[in-house]
């Protein structure tokens, strides 16, 4: 069964480092997301992706955060100068027409 | 702002008990609805997704909808020990994105 696939699976950076996520969405899937969950806490929306273009965005997602498509089937999150608190999960998502989003394995993003 | 609530729990229910898990919803336009299931240190894992009023099923998991009270629920029948696990609902509304509550932990007690 096709999956998303996420790496690393864990990270550790420095604080003020640039770290970037990486995700390989389902093939056929059209809308592309990245969601965060800090340890003990709610998953949060960050950013949307349609047409190779943000859709929507939280107030999470401000100019530390970037997202891009590099090529047809690679989808990264770049965090700018990190800060202890960036430190989370961070799930690539993707889905086609209004199917609930399948969840990639995740990023454990530790920042020291 | 868009609010899912969901009581925390943990929830503990003997083995082949039913497990009741509940969720309202604050958007009153919301029109798809999805549970997931999150083990511990784990990514979220679809499991039932529901868009009409009333019950659907599939296997052991039967979601329930009510859009005029703005609740959602999920049954799991036939508890298991494997079952334990967080579970997270979600909402949406046509393409935006998914708005999940905090999850309910349930506990299975062999």
């Amino acid at each position: 069964e096709p999956e998303v696939t996420q790496t690393p699976s864990h990270q550790v950076t420095q604080m003020g480092q640039e770290v970037i996520l990486r995700c390989v969405p389902i093939s056929n899937h059209l809308y592309f997301y990245w969601y965060r969950q800090i340890l003990g806490q709610k998953v949060e929306f960050l950013v949307s992706f349609y047409n190779n273009e943000i859709s929507e965005k939280s107030e999470i997602f401000d100019d530390q955060f970037s997202v891009e498509r590099p090529d047809g089937s690679n989808f990264t999150l770049k965090i700018r100068s990190t800060k202890l608190e960036d430190s989370a999960m961070y799930f690539c998502a993707s889905r086609d027409t209004d199917r609930g989003a399948f969840f990639g394995q995740g990023t454990r993003l530790t920042v020291v | 702002q868009k609010e899912v609530e969901q009581n925390s729990g943990p929830l503990s229910v003997p083995e082949g008990a039913i497990a009741s898990l509940n969720c309202t919803y604050s958007d009153r336009v919301s029109q798809s609805f999805f549970w997931y299931r999150q083990y511990s240190g784990k990514s979220p894992e679809l499991i039932m997704s529901i868009y009409s009023n009333g019950d659907k099923e599939d296997g052991r998991f039967t979601a329930q909808l009510n859009k005029a009270s703005q609740y959602v629920s999920l049954l799991i029948r036939d508890s298991q020990p494997s079952d334990s696990a967080t579970y997270l609902c979600a909402v949406k509304t046509g393409n935006t994105p998914l708005v999940f509550g905090k999850g309910t932990r349930l506990s299975v007690i062999a």
